[in-house]
């Protein structure tokens, strides 16, 4: 196990709706990415926080949004959820020298599923 | 665009041989590899990193090169287990990244 928790497990929305997914990092961890998993695919990069700020982002809308606490836990929010936006979410936290990333510790996921 | 290609047909090979995984990329320039294996419905868990001026790096039975000129690494896994199926994943990052780009994964299906 990693360390990294992330809740919940699993999550049922409908289109249209608001998600707020949370995460965990591992102790002594500053930096949390958040992937996104669709089945029978690798994992494609959100954003990432640094220090509580945004420190780099992916190619997905404004619609997803985050947030990272002085406890350096994170949430990835979700508005207006599309169908294809059912897939796990994976968090994942390091601990980078300066600013460049190392070795991430995954989370077990949330799985969403948007009907 | 960034490509990381990396066999999508699944690799079945007998307990005691050495699987080989390989992941190719184009119109990309990594500071560093990495390997990380996905089991069904888990978090990927990270395996080995190497860098780019690194050609070769073990762990256990764990084995992977980097030949940036060729644009591929292979993964190696000696004397293979079942314990070892799995799907593995390679992902490539740049010097200040700010992120990870993955391939889609090769599901390895180790047979007794």
């Amino acid at each position: 196990e990693t360390g990294v928790t992330q809740s919940p497990t699993h999550l049922i929305k409908t289109r249209g709706q608001q998600v707020t997914l949370r995460c965990s990092s591992q102790s002594g961890h500053n930096t949390v990415s958040w992937y996104q998993q669709a089945l029978g695919q690798g994992p494609q990069f959100i954003f990432q926080y640094y220090r509580e700020e945004e420190n780099g982002r992916g190619n997905f809308p404004p619609r997803f949004s985050g947030l990272q606490f002085p406890n350096y836990s994170s949430e990835l929010n979700v508005n207006a959820l599309e169908l294809d936006d059912s897939a796990l979410y994976l968090c994942a936290s390091s601990f980078p020298s300066g600013r460049t990333q190392e070795t991430q510790y995954f989370g077990p996921g949330t799985r969403l599923l948007v009907l | 665009s960034q490509k990381i290609e990396q066999n999508s047909e699944a690799l079945n090979i007998q307990e005691g041989k050495t699987a080989t995984l390989t992941c190719n990329y184009t119109n990309y320039s990594p500071a560093y590899l990495q390997w990380y294996r996905q089991d069904p419905g888990r978090g990927p868990v990270f395996l080995l990193l190497i860098r780019e001026n690194e050609k070769e790096k073990r762990k256990e039975r764990l084995k992977v090169t980097f030949d940036t000129t060729l644009k591929q690494s292979l993964f190696h896994i000696t004397a293979s287990q079942p314990a070892d199926s799995a799907t593995y994943l390679c992902a490539l990052g740049a010097g200040t990244a700010s992120k990870l780009t993955f391939g889609t994964g090769t599901r390895l299906q180790v047979t007794l």
